[in-house]
């Protein structure tokens, strides 16, 4: 059983549509988060929820929304895409202030053409 | 804010020998968690080893150990018997009791067969 799975792995679209990733993790963790991979493989948060409550909001341009209907899933909207926001999306979930760290899911490449 | 450095952006060691990666980390936080996450070309991140900040014993599992300096705010990855299913990008992490994990930029270990 797959502990955090993302959908889709790959995703090619065309610069100003509108693309959605999704994020689901089984492990009862209460707390998710997206994070961004660029081409120089530096991590960068994006966002956290707890309990469906955003708790993270950094400096991301306001194209990308999350949404978390349930501590389960947090899914990823992006509007008007742009080339520069091609990347590996990374969806990560853990125990908030357990210090056990995250269990990321398997990533989305992200390819704005 | 916390930083996290990984002063070396590529290694190469010899299969069955030992390396290190190098990190420092600067936080304010006195009650913090450290990590070492792997990603091979799979591009999955995986949960290496941790550490607890206000523990002095070294962490250590199985090859993999760490050498922990609180005072240097240093925490580097020990890897022995170095294998080929070793190669990949290592990030060193920190995060407080939020869970907000700060990466350094990664270190690529190449393993010479």
């Amino acid at each position: 059983d797959t502990a955090v799975s993302q959908t889709p792995k790959y995703l090619v679209t065309q610069m100003g549509n509108d693309k959605s990733i999704k994020c689901e993790q089984n492990l009862g963790h209460d707390t998710m988060y997206w994070y961004k991979q660029d081409s120089k493989k530096f991590l960068k948060i994006m966002f956290s929820y707890n309990n469906k409550e955003l708790i993270i909001n950094e400096t991301v341009p306001n194209r990308f929304s999350p949404k978390s209907p349930d501590k389960a899933h947090l899914n990823l909207h992006i509007n008007s895409l742009e080339l520069g926001d091609s990347a590996v999306y990374f969806c990560a979930s853990s125990h908030t202030g357990q210090g056990y760290g995250y269990t990321f899911g398997s990533g989305t490449r992200l390819t704005v053409v | 804010a916390q930083t996290v450095t990984q002063s070396q952006p590529e290694m190469s060691v010899q299969e069955a020998e030992t390396v290190t990666l190098s990190c420092t980390y600067d936080t304010s936080e006195s009650d913090y968690y450290l990590f070492w996450y792997k990603q091979p070309p799979s591009r999955q991140m995986i949960l290496v080893i941790r550490q607890e900040a206000y523990k002095q014993q070294n962490a250590t599992e199985n090859r993999f150990s760490v050498n922990f300096q609180k005072a240097a705010k240093s925490f580097s990855l020990k890897i022995s018997d170095s294998q080929l299913g070793d190669a990949a990008m290592y990030f060193c992490a920190c995060t407080n009791r939020d869970d907000k994990i700060i990466f350094g930029k990664g270190t690529r270990l190449h393993i010479l067969p």
